[in-house]
């Protein structure tokens, strides 16, 4: 079966510092991978998906960079986080198919200070 | 824009009974629509995804209808339980090279 990890569950950084969220997939090969950030009322906002290795795409600009150095490995990085940068990210992947389930994993609860 | 809304934002309703949760959305040409869960501070987890060819699909006490050409989705939950007290998410593809819009989602509570 596949799985999906995140790391990690919290998160508390100051203001200016780098920040490398990690996010591995198993069970299964070339998974379309996917960065949200949840903020209060404010819903899922998607910010990175990738189709394959080295493949992203960015749907809102920001401070925010994600790479995918392996197949099932996705990172979301900042060089300097913003206090609007704190929120829930999470992580999510589906099958290569477009009418496959999208499947989360358990989120990072990123505090900016 | 392509958007989606669920209303009401939030539901408190007693144990047992069945209740229906809304999703709407602005355009009938959608791919597929996916409802979601999520409890307190975890992930969304998958509950039923509807491909536009189809008007319903089942689990357990969970059935969720669609219908594109009033843009509308249901979630029917029946004989509701305290357990099923959660964030429940709207989600739509509007083709098949766009990802998901997620609505704000219903928080519901259910009361013993």
């Amino acid at each position: 079966s596949q799985t999906i990890h995140q790391w990690p569950a919290t998160l508390v950084q100051p203001v200016g510092s780098p920040l490398s969220l990690e996010c591995t997939v198993e069970g299964t090969s070339n998974p379309n991978l996917y960065w949200y950030r949840q903020a209060a009322g404010r819903g899922l906002q998607l910010l990175f998906y990738s189709v394959g290795i080295g493949q992203i795409s960015s749907e809102v600009p920001q401070n925010l960079s994600a790479s995918r150095p392996q197949d099932r490995q996705f990172i979301l990085s900042s060089k300097k986080l913003l206090l609007s940068d704190s929120g829930f990210y999470l992580c999510a992947w589906s099958r290569t198919a477009r009418n496959e389930k999208l499947f989360f994993g358990s989120g990072t609860q990123l505090s900016v200070l | 824009k392509q958007e989606v809304t669920q209303i009401p934002a939030a539901l408190s309703v007693p144990e047992g009974e069945n209740l229906v949760l809304n999703c709407s959305f602005t355009d009938s040409a959608i791919y597929n629509l996916q409802w979601f869960r999520q409890d307190p501070g975890k992930g969304l987890t998958s509950l039923l995804l509807i491909q536009s060819s189809q008007r319903e699909q089942t689990s357990g006490r969970l059935n969720a209808s669609l219908d594109k050409s009033s843009g509308r989705s249901t979630l029917y939950i029946a004989a509701s339980q305290p357990g099923d007290s959660a964030t429940y998410l709207c989600a739509v593809r509007y083709s098949g090279n766009t990802p998901l819009v997620f609505g704000k989602g219903t928080r519901l509570s259910v009361i013993a």
